[in-house]
Order: C-alpha cells, then sequence, then structure tokens
C-alpha cells in the first residue's frame, strides 16, 4: 500500500531562513507525490507535484521539493521563510488503486518567527 | 487552479439533527469527489469516495447511513450528516479532481466546514 511519513510534528524557522519540510514514501511502481498547504479553519491549497521528470520541483509561493528516488524523499523547501508561511504542510501520494485517491501525512505545522 | 467551494463554513447545530454540506466544482467537471474528516491537530481521514451517478465507496470505518453520501451531477456532491451526536463534530473537507484526470492531476479542495454539534 501506498503511504507517505512526515517525521516532524512541527518546524520551527525564523524569518528569511531557509526552511525544509520533510516527507518520505512508500510505494510500489510510479510515485505521484503532492504537497498542500492548510491555513487555519481552511481547506487544503496545492502547492506542487511530482509526476516525473526533473527531480526539483517548483512550486506556488516560491516552495520547491527534491524527488529523491533512492532515499525515497520528497521534502519541501524554500529558499528564505516568511511569517505568513506559518501553516499545516500535507505530504501526499496518489493511491493506484480505481479512485486514484490521495494519502495523506500526519502534517507539519511550520512555525515562522519574526 | 480549479475552485472548489464548500458551504457552509460552519454550522452549529442540536444533537439529534441532521446537516447537509455541500461541495461544488464551480469551474470543471468531477467525477469524483471526496470527503475527508480532520480531527484538531490531525491529519485529513478519507471518508468516503463519491463517483457521479453512482454509490459512494466508503473506508472502513465509516457509517454509510449516518454519513450520507449524493453526487448526482458533475458539479454538486453533499454529505449529510443523520442524527448528529456532539461527536461528530469536526472539521469536514471535500475534494474533487477534473473529469479527464488521471492519477498524475492534483485534486481541489474546498474550504472545508467546521461542525459542531450542541
Amino acid at each position: 500500500a501506498q503511504s507517505v511519513a512526515q517525521p516532524e510534528d512541527q518546524v520551527n524557522v525564523a524569518e528569511g531562513n531557509p526552511l525544509t519540510v520533510k516527507c518520505t514514501y512508500s510505494v510500489s511502481g510510479n510515485p505521484y507525490l503532492f504537497w498542500y498547504v492548510q491555513y487555519p479553519n481552511r481547506g487544503l491549497q496545492f502547492l506542487l507535484k511530482y509526476i516525473t521528470g526533473d527531480n526539483l520541483v517548483k512550486g506556488s509561493y516560491g516552495f520547491e521539493a527534491e524527488f529523491n528516488k533512492s532515499q525515497t524523499s520528497f521534502h519541501l523547501k524554500k529558499p528564505s521563510a516568511l511569517v505568513s508561511d506559518s501553516a499545516l504542510y500535507f505530504c501526499a501520494v496518489r493511491d493506484g488503486g480505481a479512485t486514484n485517491k490521495l494519502i495523506f501525512g500526519t502534517g507539519t505545522l511550520l512555525a515562522v518567527q519574526p | 487552479g480549479a475552485v472548489v467551494s464548500q458551504h457552509p463554513s460552519w454550522v452549529i447545530c442540536k444533537s439529534g439533527t441532521s446537516v447537509k454540506i455541500e461541495c461544488r466544482s464551480l469551474d470543471f467537471q468531477a467525477t469524483t469527489m471526496f470527503w475527508y474528516r480532520q480531527f484538531p491537530k490531525q491529519s485529513l481521514m478519507l471518508m468516503a469516495t463519491s463517483n457521479e451517478g453512482s454509490k459512494a465507496t466508503y473506508e472502513q470505518g465509516v457509517e454509510k447511513d449516518k454519513f450520507l453520501i449524493n453526487h448526482a451531477s458533475l458539479t454538486l456532491s453533499t454529505l449529510t450528516v443523520t442524527s448528529a451526536h456532539p461527536e461528530d463534530s469536526s472539521f469536514y473537507i471535500c475534494s474533487a479532481r477534473d473529469l479527464v484526470g488521471a492519477a498524475n492531476t492534483e485534486a481541489f479542495f474546498g474550504q472545508g466546514t467546521r461542525l459542531t454539534v450542541v
């Protein structure tokens, strides 16, 4: 079965510093990986996805993610964090079944201090 | 990206009553919609997958008679929480995928509905 793991419940970073939110995956077959962000009492917003091609994927709001097949990781990164980036981040993998449903990680709370 | 509208954004209801939550894809057709439940500080738990014109597929442990799902058109799915109880209080989120979506297309999410049963 497909799964993703987010080992950190919370990541703290100072504004202006680079940030990394970790995600590792376990899939059979080709991985279809996604990152979403959730602000308080809101639904999820799509940030970026990896399907195939370049291992470095660029997404919304200056975020990017690096797909690493050997380490089965898909870490989310941003060169310079903003206070407004503070939110809950979810990594997800597409289930290979008929409905192609998303399997979410447990989420990582990113706190950017001014 | 595509827009998914969920209504209401919050609702308070009395124990024993039913509540309907709507999920609409505004600018695309969605053959498949998903309903999630999220507890405070926790991840999204998939409740059911809704396919237009057919019965929903419920995840293990989700009571289909309590959480009624209807997907009558390509742009609308509804979740009805029947005979709600305080333990049903939660944040409910829907998502939808484009009609021509394959495994590599992203899903779009509604704004969520905060249900409080008193």
